[in-house]
């Protein structure tokens, strides 16, 4: 597509519980990254991907925090035990170069 | 790690107003993006620079790559030009280096 589609817009989940995020990027671009926005003003990088390979994860919490992006298939970013800290819109990217278009974002709010 | 520093956090003006949007970072970068992030959330990658200047209807960005610092102008300001004005860099040269570190941003409010 000519967007980055982003699924679902909102997410609401209890603390502890499974979070999974899905991005389609632009059709043909070969890198996908993953940030972080909490209070509506503060980006953080988590991860970048060059086709199906992770590039650069050096923004990831590894330890409940996991991403892919298969073959014919959305990207995805998943949180194992979600925090209330988690709360904020994860925003996908894709390029193909040095623009990145950005999607809608992913709302996450974690009671 | 790139500090990346906006100013002013908050702006307002009235219709009409050249605006300046500044941003400075730490230490020497490959590119510089202007992100406009709507108040419904959406993010439009406005210009993305690596030396002197661009300009797309009625908006301006420059960098100065010695000095470590880019504005973005607005001339003829209207209310639709309300916004938060993200400016983001990119460190390094390469696939690898194209994660962005952001600035905080700065919220434009444009009084009719």
């Amino acid at each position: 597509g000519e967007e980055v589609a982003q699924t679902p817009k909102h997410l609401v989940r209890g603390e502890g519980q499974k979070a999974k995020l899905y991005c389609a990027p632009i059709k043909g671009h070969s890198y996908v990254f993953w940030y972080q926005q909490v209070l509506k003003n503060e980006f953080k990088f988590l991860i970048s991907f060059q086709n199906e390979n992770v590039f650069d994860e050096t923004g990831m919490p590894k330890e409940r925090f996991s991403a892919k992006c298969l073959p014919n298939s959305p990207c995805s970013l998943e949180i194992q035990a979600t925090k209330l800290e988690d709360s904020a819109v994860y925003f996908c990217a894709s390029s193909h170069s040095d623009t990145q278009y950005f999607g809608p974002g992913t709302r996450l709010t974690v009671l | 790690k790139n500090e990346v520093e906006q100013s002013p956090q908050n702006l307002t003006a009235q219709e009409g107003e050249f605006i300046t949007i500044n941003c400075s970072y730490s230490v020497g970068i490959s590119a510089l993006h202007w992100l406009q992030q709507h108040p419904g959330g959406g993010i439009v990658s406005l210009f993305m620079l690596s030396s002197g200047k661009k300009k797309h209807g009625r908006l301006i960005a420059t960098i100065n790559i010695q000095e470590k610092h880019s504005s973005l102008h607005i001339t003829a300001s209207h209310p639709r030009d309300s916004a938060v004005y993200i400016c983001a860099v990119r460190s390094g040269s390469g696939a690898g280096s194209y994660q962005l570190t952001f600035g905080k941003g700065t919220k434009l409010s444009v009084i009719p």
